[in-house]
């Protein structure tokens, strides 16, 4: 089982509509990572939280440290949010052992 | 001005050649990072490095080894290639001390194909 568990797998929506999708973990972490990777493959770090919850433009990211729980939210959604999001989590006490990942969220807004 | 960039972005080599990628950053960061990701798409850490401290995944082959002229390069070596190399192969780097707590910055990534 994957320390890192993210779901949906694949999501298609419609432009506009609400997105959530769904980050559990099972390890403590020091803190978590939204990811967003392009279709052209580039990756961009969204946010990065260890508690509460965070907002950029339409994007907002919770966290629930007791629950082992993250969710990313996307309002008013476009197409051009089609992309993969990935979960990640830096681990407690790992220093400098860098990210685990969650398998990503492949999401599609159709227009 | 690009943050973090590697070279190259695309590498086309025969199974038993030895290769490099070479990854740089601008940023003043102290500790980088190279991650693999799959044909599954999935995304895994290979080393991570600041400038006292490497620290390598157990889980990969002595094969793969990590070169860090100066703090703003970690270069990636990778000896006798083999078909399961092939991969999409990100460099990240972040800032020291509380590397935990810290936002990586993710290079454009090198696809790696071993025929």
């Amino acid at each position: 089982k994957n320390e890192v568990e993210q779901s949906p797998q694949n999501l298609t929506a419609q432009e506009g509509e609400f997105i959530t999708i769904n980050c559990s973990y099972s390890v403590g972490i020091s803190a978590l990572h939204w990811l967003q990777q392009h279709p052209g493959g580039g990756i961009v770090s969204l946010f990065m939280l260890s508690s509460g919850k965070k907002k950029h433009g339409r994007l907002i990211a919770t966290i629930n440290i007791q629950e082992k729980h993250s969710s990313l939210h996307i309002t008013a959604s476009h197409p051009r949010d089609s992309a993969v999001y990935i979960c990640a989590v830096s681990l407690s006490g790992g220093g400098a052992d860098g990210l685990t990942f969650g398998k990503g969220t492949h999401l599609i807004i159709q227009p | 001005d690009t943050a973090v960039s590697q070279t190259p972005k695309y590498l086309v080599t025969q199974m038993g050649n030895d290769k490099s990628i070479k990854c740089e950053q601008n940023l003043g960061h102290d500790t980088m990072y190279w991650y693999k990701q799959d044909s599954k798409k999935f995304l895994k850490i290979m080393f991570s490095y600041n400038n006292k401290e490497l620290i390598i995944n157990e889980t990969v082959p002595n094969r793969f080894s990590p070169k860090s002229p100066d703090k703003a390069h970690l270069n990636l070596h990778i000896n006798s290639l083999e078909l399961g190399d092939s991969a999409v192969y990100f460099c990240a780097s972040s800032h020291f001390p509380d590397i935990a707590k810290e936002t990586q910055y993710f290079g454009p990534g090198t696809r790696l194909l071993v025929l």
